[in-house]
């Protein structure tokens, strides 16, 4: 079985440029995470999808930030414009359900933006 | 703020045992979780504890919870080369679904 699934795996721009993240969950996963992760930290969730619905995005910087899951599957995270301080792991997780060890989250292997 | 604290860098021989510590934030947790990130690689969920425990043993992992100081320990007996990665601690508050991740610890296994 395919874990989740991130693309691209690197990608580097210059500031002010926009740039779009894509995430692929396990199949029947209702449950989508985007998480931020610094150079030496741990991941910081920006935003939780249920479905097609965004339950939690309190964390997301909505000035430049925007993410969209249409159908309840694949989901885009979007930075327009980057800036410096966005260079960061950007990681997308999936779970069955939220809440809880039992509703265990996959990770993706995330995709290391470098703003110029 | 939200912090969960952890130490940066362990280091131990193979076959030696592994102690890493973190310190949570919020007494009313109720699951906290120990993940392991390998280089390139998303993170996976090693074990967990409910909060109600104060051990749980799950092979060659065994975790202590102290809520009275809010530590979490994961020891990692017989400590192999493969086991070398970054190591997270996460609590959820209760009432919430959030995730709340430690700075990890970055455990090297010298053969």
């Amino acid at each position: 079985e395919a874990g989740v699934v991130q693309s691209p795996r690197y990608k580097i721009i210059e500031k002010k440029q926009p740039v779009a993240f894509w995430c692929n969950p396990i199949s029947g996963h209702n449950t989508l995470y985007w998480y931020l992760q610094n150079l030496g930290q741990g991941p910081e969730l920006l935003i939780r999808y249920e479905n097609e619905e965004a339950v939690d995005d309190s964390q997301l910087p909505k000035d430049r930030f925007s993410a969209e899951r249409l159908k309840g599957v694949d989901s885009t995270l979007k930075i327009q414009p980057a800036e410096l301080g966005d260079s960061a792991v950007y990681l997308c997780a999936s779970s069955l359900a939220a809440g809880g060890p039992y509703n265990e989250q996959f990770f993706g292997p995330g995709t290391r933006l470098t703003v110029l | 703020g939200e912090d969960v604290e952890q130490s940066l860098f362990l280091s131990v021989r193979e076959g030696d045992s592994s102690v890493i510590n973190c310190t949570y934030t919020d007494s009313s947790s109720t699951y906290l979780y120990w993940y392991k990130q390998e280089p390139g690689a998303g993170l996976q969920l090693l074990t967990y504890i409910f909060s109600n425990m104060d051990m749980k043993q799950d092979q060659r992992l065994t975790v202590l919870l102290n809520k009275k100081d809010k530590h979490l320990s994961l020891r990692i007996a017989d400590t192999q080369t493969g086991d070398s990665a970054i190591y997270f601690c996460a609590e959820t508050p209760s009432g919430t679904y959030k995730y709340i991740f430690g700075t990890g610890t970055r455990l090297k296994v010298l053969a």
